[in-house]
């Protein structure tokens, strides 16, 4: 079964603009963690930030935030005044205590001059 | 203060031969995990070994994969036999304990081509 769902295949942005890439998870454990990689096309994974389940707040990290909804299982990542650099796949990732990481699909983000 | 570190960054073979990825984990970090990444896709896992020990090789394909980590040395994912569907990214993590649900740390990925 499919655990974490990534909807936008792609999304554009324009250049100092916000921009939000969805991310919803599925798990029964209590205890987990949320990550968002970027991978550009030089293909490294580079980690971006972390939200643990049991955070009161969200995680933020310079320009880039989780808007973490608990309730409703979802883990956005939302980058704010977009650069041309942030053009990259971005990936939305669960570890469940113990296990090994699993990813979503993946986002293609295009920033625009 | 070195990161997750795979060798061959890049690796071609023909059909039916063996392809050889080696991954070192960072100091001190005694569980690596391998994804394999194909063209526009997400990170699949194949396997998660600590020294010495396979914990998880639930998405391993059956034949022709196999993965060891020794008590000395780097850890190896080995394919047999290769054929054109396992062109693709390898990548290796590391963590330092179990348990957790903590970060990952990802080398720079092993890229397979196969001819």
């Amino acid at each position: 079964a499919q655990k974490i769902t990534q909807t936008q295949p792609g999304m554009f942005v324009q250049e100092k603009e916000a921009v939000t890439l969805d991310c919803t998870y599925d798990t029964s454990d209590q205890s987990y963690g949320l990550f968002w990689y970027k991978q550009p096309s030089s293909g490294e994974m580079i980690f971006l930030i972390y939200q643990g389940s049991y955070d009161e707040q969200n995680a933020t990290e310079g320009r880039y935030s989780l808007n973490f909804q608990k309730a409703r299982k979802s883990a956005n990542l939302v980058i704010s005044a977009s650069q041309l650099g942030d053009s990259a796949m971005y990936f939305c990732a669960m570890r469940e205590g113990g296990n090994d990481m699993r990813f979503g699909a993946g986002t293609r983000l295009t920033v625009k001059p | 203060n070195a990161g997750v570190m795979q060798n061959p960054r890049h690796l071609v073979r023909r059909r039916g031969q063996e392809a050889r990825l080696r991954c070192s984990p960072m100091k001190g970090h005694s569980h690596v995990y391998w994804y394999r990444q194909l063209p526009e896709e997400g990170l699949k896992f194949m396997v998660y070994l600590q020294k010495e020990n396979i914990i998880d090789e639930s998405g391993m394909p059956k034949e022709r994969f196999s993965a060891e980590f020794p008590k000395e040395g780097p850890s190896i994912l080995r394919i047999q036999q290769v054929v054109r569907g396992d062109s693709a990214a390898y990548f290796c993590a590391s963590s330092p304990t179990t348990g957790g649900t903590g970060e990952l740390f990802f080398g720079e990925g092993s890229r397979l081509t196969v001819l």
